[in-house]
């Protein structure tokens, strides 16, 4: 089973700022099957990114995903006051599916 | 609009069973896979169980399998999760999720409000 390694736990930023989030996977996964979800407090999940960097529909442009192998990238590059949330990666192998532990993006 | 709606949710005491529902609408149900996913209180996202468009594959996270069973109905776009033997541990909020299932991708699309489980004596 692969194993997702969110960090930094918790990130502060200010609005404005740029956000840069890591998923670490215990070994090498395709690109393909990587996506990132955003979380709010009291909300369902929210797909962000799938394929590891293909934008969900109606995502804004700000939210970029990277990587490949067993490092994976969340950049939003410009903070806006609603991007605070949780961010969760998840990918899928040997018809089993997993999420990283999440990064909490907190406002500074 | 695409909508999926949980329903099922309680106190259950441990032991006991629960059986979960989600209502889904918007879309042809019959044609996408179908996932749970479940979040302890203050705690991340679990995936729990996975099953294909038609029902003919079902996947399970190793701590439900031989105690949870996710099925479906087409006919009344309606999916399952029958809980058996529920302990503590248990306990979140159920969410169901609209799986996309490609060659090449694998992801969660459309998510449910979630509904919640609490496995207490």
């Amino acid at each position: 089973e692969i194993v997702l390694t969110q960090s930094p736990g918790t990130l502060s930023l200010s609005p404005g700022e740029r956000a840069t989030l890591s998923c670490r996977a215990s070994q090498s996964l395709s690109s393909t099957y990587l996506a990132w979800y955003q979380q709010k407090p009291g909300q369902a999940p929210r797909l962000l990114i799938y394929g590891a960097s293909s934008r969900a529909t109606g995502i804004p442009d700000r939210f970029s995903g990277s990587g490949s192998g067993t490092d994976f990238t969340l950049t939003i590059s410009r903070l806006e006051p609603e991007d605070f949330a949780v961010y969760y990666c998840q990918q899928y192998g040997s018809s089993l599916y997993t999420f990283g532990q999440g990064t909490k993006l907190e406002i500074k | 609009q695409v909508q999926l709606v949980e329903s099922g949710g309680g106190v259950v005491q441990p032991g006991r069973s629960l059986r979960l529902s989600c209502a889904a609408s918007g879309f042809t149900f019959s044609s996408y896979a179908m996932h749970w996913v479940r979040q302890a209180p203050g705690k991340g996202l679990e995936w729990v169980t996975f099953i294909s468009y038609d029902g003919d594959n079902k996947y399970y996270t190793d701590s439900v399998k031989g105690r949870f069973t996710i099925s479906r109905d087409n006919s009344k776009d309606t999916l399952f999760l029958q809980m058996t033997s529920l302990r503590a541990e248990d306990t979140a909020v159920y969410y169901c999720a609209r799986g996309v299932v490609t060659r090449s991708y694998y992801y969660m699309d459309v998510w449910g409000k979630g509904t919640t489980v609490t496995v207490s004596s």
